[in-house]
Order: C-alpha cells, then structure tokens, then sequence
C-alpha cells in the first residue's frame, strides 16, 4: 500500500490564482481531512469528510472547497490564494471501527503565496 | 470544543538528560490522545497513542507517557534523550465523531551534547 499520498510536494502561488492540492489514500479509510500547520500554531482542521459525498467544515475553513466523490480522494482547491494561504498542507485519512481511532499522514506540500 | 494544551514552546535538554513534555487536554469525555514527532522539514510520526486501559503508554523511540485524568494530562517522558531526538512534539486529542485532530502549538526540543 502507498498510505495517503500528496501532490505536489512544493508549489508556489502569485495571489489569486487557484489551484488543487491532492490526496489519494489506498486503504478504504471513509475518513479524510485536511490541516495546514504554521509557526507557533501546531496543525488546525480545514475540512474533513465521514465518507465519500460527505464533507464539512473544520476551524479555518475559510478560502478553501473541498470535495469527496470516491472514496480514495479528498483534493482540497484554493480559489484565489492569498499569502494568508502560505502555509504547509497535510491530509489524512482514518478508518471506521471504535477499536482503531488513529490518523494516517501523508507527507504534505508545501505552499507558498506570493 | 476540544483543546489541547503545550504549556512549553521550547525545551533545551543535555543528551542523556531525562525529557518531560507536558500537554493537557480539555475535553471531558474519554479522550483519545496522541503524541507526533516532526523532525525539520519532514511529516508526522506517531510515537505513542492513549484509547483506555493502562494509563502508562509505551511508544517508540524509547518514549513513554502517562495519562492523568485527575490532571487532564498526557506528559511525554523519556527517560534519556539522544541527539536524534531533537525535533518538534506534539500532543494532539481525536475528536471520535469527526475522526479529526485537535492538535497542541508543539514543543521544540533542542538537545545539547
């Protein structure tokens, strides 16, 4: 198994312009979820899904879409970045089960805003 | 909402000192709780993981940490640190509904020789 893959693994922005970061995980987890982690701050939810065609909202939503039609990818789209957005993006995925409650992390991607 | 607590931003310690890092966690349900490993530049790594039963966790690396709900703690301990070891730390609480983290602002650990 790859785990939870993402790509690319570094991207630059000029302000405005959009762009989808993707994740792919190969284990039929129903959970993903995306974070973004700054200085001084440790990593906060973006969005996350309970399976696929459910999404919802984490803490710091704002500036981001995300969807989820299979169950393998969750792409996270900026639709018009900001250097507010510069930051390094993880997505991760869990399994079901009450037994088992541990996240999977892919190795991230990191953006920068210009 | 949860919150997870890293009280110390930073941590110098000599190499074969002892390490604690604390973390509280505010939650009042039955807490899920982990410890994450970053070394510079690099991803997560699980160290060690609390879901019930012995409050005493075992981890890898050496690493070790105990729960504490009369202290909503979850401190991080190795008994002696190794250069290797010098990375940033975190403690993080799972949200079970969600399948979500809440994660504490991290401990840099810098470890002198």
């Amino acid at each position: 198994n790859a785990g939870v893959t993402q790509t690319p693994k570094f991207q630059v922005l000029k302000t405005g312009q959009s762009m989808t970061l993707q994740c792919a995980q190969d284990m039929n987890h129903e959970y993903m979820s995306w974070y973004r982690q700054d200085p001084g701050m440790g990593l906060r939810l973006i969005h996350y899904s309970v399976g696929a065609g459910i999404t919802d909202q984490g803490e710091v939503p704002n500036g981001y879409n995300v969807s989820r039609s299979t169950t393998e990818d969750f792409p996270l789209r900026l639709l018009s970045a900001a250097p507010s957005q510069t930051s390094v993006y993880f997505c991760a995925s869990s399994p079901t089960g009450t037994t088992y409650n541990e996240q999977f992390f892919g190795p991230g991607t990191r953006l920068t805003v210009l | 909402a949860q919150s997870v607590t890293q009280p110390d931003i930073h941590i110098t310690v000599s190499e074969g000192a002892s390490l604690e890092l604390r973390c509280n966690y505010s939650y009042g349900a039955t807490p899920y709780l982990f410890w994450y490993v970053q070394s510079p530049g690099q991803g997560l790594q699980l160290l060690l993981k609390y879901f019930s039963g012995d409050t005493l966790v075992q981890g890898i690396k050496g690493f070790e940490a105990e729960f504490k709900r009369s202290q909503s703690s979850f401190n991080l301990r190795k008994p002696s640190v190794h250069w290797s070891d010098a990375a940033e730390y975190f403690c993080a609480d799972m949200d079970t509904g969600r399948r979500a983290l809440t994660f504490g602002s991290g401990t840099r650990l810098q470890v002198q020789p």
